[in-house]
C-alpha cells in the first residue's frame, strides 16, 4: 500500500512566523511531489510542485524535497492569517500518473 | 483563461439512484482525473483518461465508471448509490504528456453529492 503520511494537526502559527508542514512517503522511487492548499468548503489549489532534492522558493512558500530520507517539506514565511486552511501533501508514484494524497494538515494562522 | 469546470455544484440523491456528474478541463489540458474526497481525507483518486483513453483506475466497485469525450471533457457516472456514496467529487485537468510538468493537477470546484 503505498501512503502518503501527515500530522493532521492543528499547527497554530502566529502571525508572521514560519509554518513548516511535513510530509512523508512510501515509495524511494517517486518523481513528483506537489503541495496543495485547501481552505473549508473549497477545493484543493496547487501551489507548489518539486520534482528534484533540495529546496525551492516561490515567494513566501518554499518546498524542500530530501528523496533519501522520502521526506518533503513546505515552509511559509510571514504567515498570514489568509493562510490559514488544511495543506495537502501528494505524490505521484513510479509507474502511475495519479495523485495519492496525505489527509492534510490543517494550519491556523493566529493575528 | 478559464480554469476546470464543473457541474453541478450540488446534488441529492436517494439510495439505489443513479448520478452523472460532468467535468471540462482548462483549455489545451488532455487529461482528466476524478478523485472523491469525504470529510477529514484527502482525495481518493477514482479515474485518469488521456485522449479518450482510460490511464488509470483506483480502488473504486465497478459502480464508478467515466468516459473522456473527443473535446477532452469527461463524466463520471456513479450507479446504485450507497450512503457512504456521499462525498466532494474532484475533477483535475492536466496536460498529460510525458514531463513531470505535464502531470501537475489542477482541481476544479467539486461537486457535492449527498446521497439520503
Amino acid at each position: 500500500q503505498k501512503e502518503v503520511e501527515q500530522n493532521s494537526g492543528p499547527l497554530s502559527v502566529p502571525e508572521g512566523a514560519i509554518a513548516s508542514l511535513n510530509c512523508t512517503y512510501s515509495d524511494r522511487g517517486s518523481q513528483s511531489f506537489f503541495w496543495y492548499r485547501q481552505y473549508s468548503g473549497k477545493s484543493p489549489e496547487l501551489i507548489m510542485s518539486i520534482y528534484s532534492n533540495g529546496d525551492k522558493e516561490d515567494g513566501r512558500f518554499t518546498a524542500q524535497l530530501n528523496k533519501a530520507s522520502q521526506y518533503v517539506s513546505l515552509l511559509i514565511r510571514d504567515s498570514q492569517p489568509s493562510d490559514s486552511a488544511t495543506y495537502l501533501c501528494a505524490v505521484i508514484y513510479t509507474g502511475r500518473r495519479a495523485l495519492t494524497f496525505g489527509s492534510g494538515t490543517r494550519l491556523q494562522v493566529q493575528p | 483563461d478559464a480554469g476546470v469546470t464543473q457541474s453541478p455544484t450540488h446534488l441529492i440523491k436517494t439510495r439505489g439512484q443513479h448520478v452523472t456528474l460532468r467535468c471540462s478541463p482548462i483549455s489545451g489540458h488532455k487529461s482528466v482525473s476524478w478523485y472523491q474526497q469525504v470529510l477529514g481525507q484527502g482525495p481518493q483518486f477514482i479515474f485518469q483518461y488521456y485522449e479518450k483513453e482510460e490511464r488509470g483506475r483506483g480502488n473504486f466497485p465497478d459502480r464508478f465508471s467515466a468516459r473522456q469525450f473527443p473535446n477532452y471533457s469527461s463524466e463520471l457516472n456513479v450507479n446504485a448509490l450507497l450512503l457512504g456514496d456521499s462525498a466532494l467529487y474532484l475533477c483535475a485537468s492536466s496536460w498529460g504528456g510525458g514531463t513531470a510538468r505535464s502531470n501537475e493537477q489542477f482541481f476544479g470546484p467539486g461537486t457535492r453529492l449527498t446521497v439520503l
